[in-house]
């Protein structure tokens, strides 16, 4: 596609319930991160993969926080046992290759609210 | 590891005057630095890099700015200020040759009055 892609653009849940957020990254970008955005907090890194293999999940916060990418394109973010502190805009951003000189392109999040 | 400090999470400037918002970084090897803005609710967007080219770095919408190896400072600036500069912007760090992941700093909200 031309951009990212993220769905849904918005998502409340019910404490204790699990989430599943969608990612469509650049057609030929073998490179897929995603953050998380909190007030005042910056964006924190999540997993990065490369290809369908993820080299790098240390920002994972806990056990109840997974991704997975399939055919080297969409990613799936998922968040087991939703707790109010995950309410946070998740964005996805991808690169041609894994590397920092290219910088990423991102989407346009999804915003998670947990009640 | 790398990290990003950016001084100042709120900066006002009248609209024609100078744009200064001010990166300092942390590597313990060379390395990428980038600028992106956040208008808001969208995503990020890359205004410029430094891939160890040229230090002075001229990105989009008029703004530039300079890697400072000795004072380890990626400052962005922009000579006169719009009031479409009004948004938040992010500075950013990668290794050459390390970790593939970009580490962002907290952000400076920028206000442009009339």
């Amino acid at each position: 596609g031309a951009g990212v892609s993220q769905s849904p653009s918005n998502k409340v849940t019910e404490k204790g319930k699990d989430v599943e957020l969608r990612c469509d990254p650049i057609s030929g970008h073998t490179a897929l991160y995603w953050y998380r955005q909190s007030l005042g907090q910056g964006l924190e890194f999540l997993i990065y993969f490369q290809g369908n293999s993820a080299p790098d999940k240390s920002g994972l916060p806990s056990d109840r926080f997974s991704a997975e990418r399939t055919g080297g394109s969409v990613s799936t973010l998922t968040i087991q046992r939703t707790q109010q502190e995950d309410s946070a805009v998740y964005l996805c951003a991808s690169s041609p290759r894994g590397r920092g000189l290219y910088g990423y392109t991102f989407g346009s999040g999804t915003r998670l609210t947990v009640v | 590891a790398q990290s990003v400090t950016q001084l100042g999470s709120h900066v006002s400037v009248s609209e024609g005057a100078l744009v200064l918002l001010r990166c300092n970084y942390s590597s313990s090897v060379p390395p990428y630095l980038f600028w992106y803005v956040q208008y808001p609710n969208q995503g990020l967007q890359l205004l410029l890099k430094y891939t160890s080219a040229a230090t002075l770095v001229k990105g989009i919408n008029g703004f530039e700015a300079e890697f400072k190896k000795s004072e380890t400072s990626f400052h962005l600036t922009k000579p006169s200020a719009h009031m479409s500069d009004a948004a938040e912007y992010f500075c950013a760090v990668s290794e050459q040759g390390g970790s593939e992941k970009l580490v962002f700093g907290k952000g400076t909200k920028l206000t442009v009055n009339p």
